[in-house]
């Protein structure tokens, strides 16, 4: 079983600012790296899956960073807006197979406040 | 952009009693899930589809538990016998390989 670890659970940052939490997972039999951004009532939608140590995603003010070796993963998000409240998840799979199940983390809660 | 259809978004059914979720993943998807989530918990794994068979189920995807995928289009969780810490959001999910997840938005099983 794997143990995917979010940091912070909550975060309440300022409209305009920076902001960035992170994920760890276990560094031996790594595969890949997902994010989601899961908003209140809706489905959570897709925002990286990273594979490779040291890749870095952008998805318009959203980015994230891999460290395989020391298995951790850095989600930024820059000059935050309202809109960018949503509950972050981050996930590993259990295996490389097609059919893996992801292990996801407890997830960071963030509130962006106008 | 396609989405995973999840029916009914909440149920409340009495403890004992069988529920089927409902989901219609997104048509040129291969491979289907079911994931849980109790309130104040991590979104858990309970199973894999492919080629119509279970792929992977984790433990707690027990006897209690069944998936079907009938006609082609629908994807399907039976609950038999619905016990109070069943009481969760039920996610379905799809992907091509090689893909990230597309997720429906959840069915809120309530037991009574």
């Amino acid at each position: 079983i794997l143990n995917v670890e979010q940091s912070p659970q909550s975060l309440h940052v300022q409209e305009g600012d920076s902001t960035n939490f992170t994920c760890s997972f276990p560094s031996s039999n790594f595969y890949a790296l997902h994010w989601y951004r899961w908003e209140t009532a809706k489905s959570p939608e897709a925002l990286f899956v990273m594979t490779l140590n040291g890749d870095e995603k952008k998805k318009g003010r959203i980015s994230a960073t891999l460290n395989t070796k020391e298995g951790y993963s850095y989600l930024y998000i820059k000059g935050s807006q309202p809109e960018d409240s949503a509950t972050y998840l981050c996930a590993s799979p259990y295996s490389g197979g097609g059919a893996d199940g992801l292990t996801f983390g407890k997830g960071t809660h963030l509130i962006i406040q106008p | 952009e396609p989405e995973v259809t999840q029916t009914p978004s909440h149920q409340v059914t009495q403890m004992g009693q069988e529920v089927i979720l409902r989901c219609v993943p997104i048509s040129n998807h291969l491979y289907f899930y079911w994931y849980r989530q109790i309130l104040g918990q991590k979104v858990e794994f309970l199973v894999s589809f492919y080629n119509n068979e279970i792929s992977e189920k984790s433990e707690i995807f027990d006897d209690q538990f069944s998936v079907e995928r009938p006609d082609g289009s629908n994807f399907t969780l039976k609950i038999r016998s619905t016990k109070l810490e069943d009481s969760a959001m039920y996610f379905c999910a799809s992907k091509r390989e090689q893909y990230g997840y597309t997720f429906g938005s959840g069915t809120r099983l309530t037991v009574v």
